[in-house]
């Protein structure tokens, strides 16, 4: 399957920390995204980042595209105790109906 | 701005009860419609996707289904609830296609007992 495997599966940092979380996947892709969910609540979409791309920024977020060794990472920088979440990678196939797939997650803790 | 809706947020049925998850949005008009099951501390399974109105695709084979009365209201439902339907269940919409960024609502807590 082309499923995005996240990891780690939990990160426990200190606040003011940078978070790196990785997703690999299996088949080529139309695009990758980052959603992040707070416990109990629906998720909330973060980055789009497409197959040409190579790297995009949103803030303190970084993600980054190597579609040579199909995975990503999400870079949070400067990490506050509000980011403390489980982050999902999510991806579109190129073939077939291009639904979003997505991993089992990376569960965020900052300590403050 | 757009807005998507979820009701009921928590529900505790028996097995064997019926079960209908209501979703709508607001503020768009066309969305793609999904529903999403997420067990604890895993990731999400999409059960069932909505291009149009009785456009509806069947991802997991299973006793759920999904209906959609209007443009902007999606229904998922089972005659009989089993012990294994108990998750957390989320609507999403998108303006594009299934590749498109999609667009959550809160959640609906399942437990079956």
């Amino acid at each position: 399957s082309q499923q995005g495997e996240e990891d780690p599966q939990a990160l426990s940092i200190q606040e003011g920390e940078n978070a790196t979380m990785n997703c690999s996947y299996k088949t080529s892709i139309n695009n990758l995204q980052w959603y992040r969910q707070n416990s109990g609540r629906g998720l909330v979409h973060l980055i789009l980042i497409r197959s040409n791309e190579r790297e995009k920024h949103s803030g303190r977020l970084r993600v980054t595209l190597d579609t040579s060794k199909k995975s990503s990472s999400l870079l949070i920088t400067a990490s506050r105790a509000a980011d403390t979440a489980s982050y999902f990678c999510a991806t579109a196939s190129i073939q077939g109906a291009q639904k979003l797939v997505f991993g089992q997650g990376t569960r965020l803790t900052i300590n403050p | 701005s757009q807005t998507i809706h979820q009701w009921p947020a928590t529900l505790v049925q028996p097995v064997g009860s019926p079960l209908s998850l209501e979703c709508t949005v607001e503020g768009t008009s066309n969305p793609n419609l999904y529903w999403y099951r997420q067990a604890a501390g895993r990731g999400l399974q999409l059960l069932f996707y909505s291009i149009g109105i009785d456009q509806i695709s069947s991802e997991v084979p299973q006793n759920l289904s999904a209906s959609r009365p209007q443009d902007r209201q999606f229904i998922l439902s089972s005659k009989k609830l089993l012990l294994s339907d108990s998750g957390f269940y989320l609507c999403a919409w998108s303006r594009g296609g299934p590749s498109d960024t999609q667009y959550f609502g809160p959640g609906t807590r399942l437990t079956v007992l």
